[in-house]
């Protein structure tokens, strides 16, 4: 059982660049999200998905868009990235309040 | 809008003895409260819910959490704790109506002495 996967685990980007971070569960859950984990800043939720072709703005959603297509991805874009963006992102995924299931993360650097 | 409090940054604890991590929450309600290990390089695995009932949970690892309603508290705690509990615990909660999206403290970063 695969869970939640995420794909790249590493990236390096120049700044104005642009690039899409993949989420993939298959658990068949209806909610997805992602967040970005910065250091003593805990994890702030960017965006969010609650069911397969519609998403929702987190708390740290500038910068960012997402599209769920299918129930089972979500995608995360930065169409220009900035250094502010260099952190960890994880993408999780839930069945209605039940805790979260996580990727493993994608750690990037924008320089 | 919900808050969560974890105000140990880092904390250390020599093999075998007791632990307790502090949580605190701001929210009108009865939230849901989770408790989530990091270990580095490794993604969030959650070691315990609590959202209604006892309010004494058990989670994996041998960790256990109280539910604290007049102190606004969810804390982690474990009779004895292993060299291999050394990670970053993060507290988090949720409310109905929400699309379960969680908020997270900023976490406590556990390190353990032999």
């Amino acid at each position: 059982n695969a869970g939640v996967t995420q794909t790249p685990k590493f990236r390096v980007l120049k700044t104005g660049q642009s690039m899409t971070l993949l989420c993939a569960q298959d658990m068949n859950h209806e909610y997805m999200y992602w967040y970005r984990q910065d250091p003593g800043m805990g994890l702030r939720l960017i965006h969010y998905s609650v069911g397969e072709g519609t998403t929702a703005k987190g708390e740290v959603p500038d910068g960012y868009n997402v599209s769920r297509l299918k129930k089972q991805n979500f995608l995360l874009g930065l169409e220009s990235a900035a250094p502010s963006q260099t952190s960890v992102y994880f993408c999780a995924s839930s069945d209605r309040s039940r805790g979260y299931t996580f990727g493993s993360g994608t750690r990037l650097t924008v320089v | 809008a919900q808050s969560v409090t974890q105000p140990d940054i880092h904390i250390t604890v020599s093999e075998g003895a007791s632990l307790e991590l502090r949580c605190n929450y701001s929210y009108g309600a009865t939230p849901y409260l989770f408790w989530y290990v990091q270990s580095p390089g490794q993604g969030l695995q959650l070691l315990l819910k609590y959202f209604s009932g006892d309010t004494l949970v058990q989670g994996i690892k041998g960790f256990e959490a109280e539910f604290k309603r007049s102190q606004s508290s969810f804390n982690l705690r474990k009779p004895s704790v292993h060299w291999s509990d050394a990670a970053e615990y993060f507290c988090a909660v949720g409310v109905t109506g929400t699309a379960s999206k969680l908020t997270f403290g900023t976490g406590t970063r556990l390190q353990v002495t032999l």
